[in-house]
């Protein structure tokens, strides 16, 4: 079985600061892919970052960058320089490998993190 | 550039009615799956598909319907609605090709309610 687990039901930080939200994953395959997600109260999903369990180092996307623990299974995301704008709800997600029947096509969820970033 | 297109945005559904929540993409994207995702939760897996002609159900499928007929269109059937199923509705797409890789593009959502 898959799981997500992001403990942090809310997170608050003061504009201009570093934020880490932390999501940890549970699998037995060794092929996977990691994703954050953000959700504005506007409701839509925006991409933010992908890590595979191959990858040799950390992704980064400008401001945002996930600090990738393969033997600790944690794949935290790590917002630098918060702006008012990054308030908004943060799911990570997992996907496994396409070739395993089990898991084809799914990408499984945590319960996300409310991030309130204020002035 | 279009995306990802699902209507309607919202809908109300008396108990025991039925409805078709429409989703396209103009992406070629082979991939296509439908979420829901209840208040204060994540996005739990209804249907996906792999290419045209072919479905498998996800976590939630019960008292749903889909079909896959053209790469570009995947309608999620709700048959005898209930109340367990007002949420929000994505509808998402992905490219893949036998890698793990593969960004989901969302849609904007349905909010369906079932009074």
């Amino acid at each position: 079985a898959q799981k997500i687990t992001q403990t942090q039901p809310g997170m608050f930080v003061q504009e201009k600061e570093a934020v880490t939200l932390d999501c940890t994953y549970d699998t037995s395959d060794p092929s996977y892919g990691l994703f954050w997600y953000k959700q504005p109260s506007s409701g839509e999903m925006i991409f933010l970052i992908y890590q595979g369990s191959y990858d040799q180092q950390n992704a980064t996307e400008g401001r945002y960058s996930l600090n990738f623990q393969k033997a600790r299974k944690s794949a935290n995301l790590v917002i630098s320089a918060s702006q008012l704008g990054d308030s908004a709800m943060y799911f990570c997600a997992m996907r496994g490998p396409f070739d395993r029947g089990s898991t084809l096509g799914r990408l499984y969820f945590g319960r996300g993190t409310q991030l309130t970033v204020w002035p | 550039n279009a995306g990802v297109t699902q209507t309607p945005k919202f809908r109300i559904l008396k108990i025991g009615q039925s409805m078709t929540l429409q989703c396209t993409q103009d992406m070629n994207h082979n991939y296509m799956y439908w979420y829901r995702q209840d208040p204060g939760m994540g996005l739990k897996l209804i249907y996906y598909s792999v290419g045209a002609g072919i479905t498998d159900k996800g976590e939630v499928p019960n008292g749903y319907n889909v079909s896959r007929s053209t790469t570009e269109d995947f309608p999620l059937r709700l048959e005898l609605a209930a109340p367990s199923q007002t949420s929000v509705y994505f509808c998402a797409s992905s490219y893949e090709a036998g890698t793990v890789s593969g960004e989901l593009f969302f849609g904007e959502g349905s909010r369906l309610t079932v009074l």
